[in-house]
C-alpha cells in the first residue's frame, strides 16, 4: 500500500529565505505525486503535480518540486518565501484506478514565516 | 459550477443524532471523493465514486458512515448516531481522470 511521510511537522523560516519541505513516499510503481497547500480555514489548493517526464515540476506561486526515484522523494522548494506562504502543506501519492485518482496524504507540514 | 461546493460549512450536532453532509462537484467531473481531516491530522480517505463503477468504501471507519452519489453528480455523506470522535472537517473533492483533485472548503462537524 502507498504511504507518504512528511518528516517535518512544523518549519519556521524568515521572509525572503529559501524553503524546502520534505516528502518521502512508498509505492511499488511509478507514482503520481502532488503537493497541496491549505491556508487557515480554507480547503486544499493544488500547488503542483508529477505524473511523468521532467522530474523538476513547476507549480503555482513560485513553487517547484523534484521527483527523485532513487530516494523516493518529492521535495517542495521555493527560492524566497513570502509571508502569505504561511500555511499547511500536504504531499500526496496517488494511484489511478478506473479513471479515478485515489490519493494518500502525508500528515502535513505547517509553515510559519517570521517577518 | 465553478468549484466544489459543500454544505453546510459548519454543523454542530448532539451525540447520537444523524447528520448529512452535501457535496456538489464540478460539473463534468466523473470522480468524487470524501476525506476527513481531524484536528492536527492529515487527510483520511473515506470513499470515492467513479462514474458508474461501484464506489470504493474501503476508508469508511464504521458502518455508521455511508455515502451515495445521485445521478453521477451530488453526493451525500451520512453519519448515523454521531459520536464525539466523528468531530472533524469533512472534505469533498472531484476530478477528471488523472488530473488531480479540486477540493471544496469542507464541512466542520462538531459533535457535542
Amino acid at each position: 500500500a502507498q504511504s507518504v511521510t512528511q518528516p517535518d511537522i512544523h518549519i519556521t523560516v524568515s521572509e525572503g529565505a529559501s524553503l524546502e519541505l520534505r516528502c518521502n513516499y512508498s509505492y511499488g510503481a511509478t507514482p503520481y505525486l502532488f503537493w497541496y497547500v491549505q491556508s487557515p480555514g480554507q480547503g486544499l489548493q493544488l500547488l503542483l503535480k508529477y505524473f511523468s517526464g521532467d522530474t523538476l515540476v513547476q507549480g503555482i506561486k513560485g513553487f517547484e518540486a523534484e521527483f527523485k526515484r532513487s530516494q523516493s522523494s518529492f521535495n517542495l522548494r521555493k527560492p524566497s518565501v513570502h509571508w502569505s506562504d504561511a500555511a499547511e502543506y500536504f504531499c500526496a501519492v496517488g494511484t489511478l484506478i478506473q479513471g479515478a485518482q485515489k490519493l494518500v496524504f502525508g500528515q502535513g507540514t505547517r509553515l510559519t514565516i517570521n517577518p | 459550477g465553478a468549484g466544489v461546493s459543500q454544505s453546510p460549512s459548519n454543523k454542530v450536532t448532539e451525540k447520537g443524532k444523524d447528520v448529512e453532509l452535501r457535496c456538489d462537484p464540478i460539473s463534468g467531473h466523473t470522480a468524487l471523493y470524501w476525506y476527513r481531516q481531524s484536528l492536527g491530522q492529515g487527510l483520511e480517505f473515506l470513499i470515492y465514486f467513479q462514474g458508474n463503477s461501484a464506489p470504493d468504501k474501503s476508508g469508511l471507519p464504521s458502518d455508521r458512515f455511508s455515502a451515495e452519489r445521485t445521478g453521477g453528480s451530488v453526493s451525500t455523506l451520512t453519519i448515523q448516531r454521531t459520536q464525539q470522535e466523528d468531530s472533524a472537517v469533512y472534505l469533498c473533492a472531484s476530478s477528471l481522470a488523472g488530473v488531480g483533485y479540486t477540493f471544496g472548503s469542507g464541512t466542520r462537524l462538531t459533535v457535542v
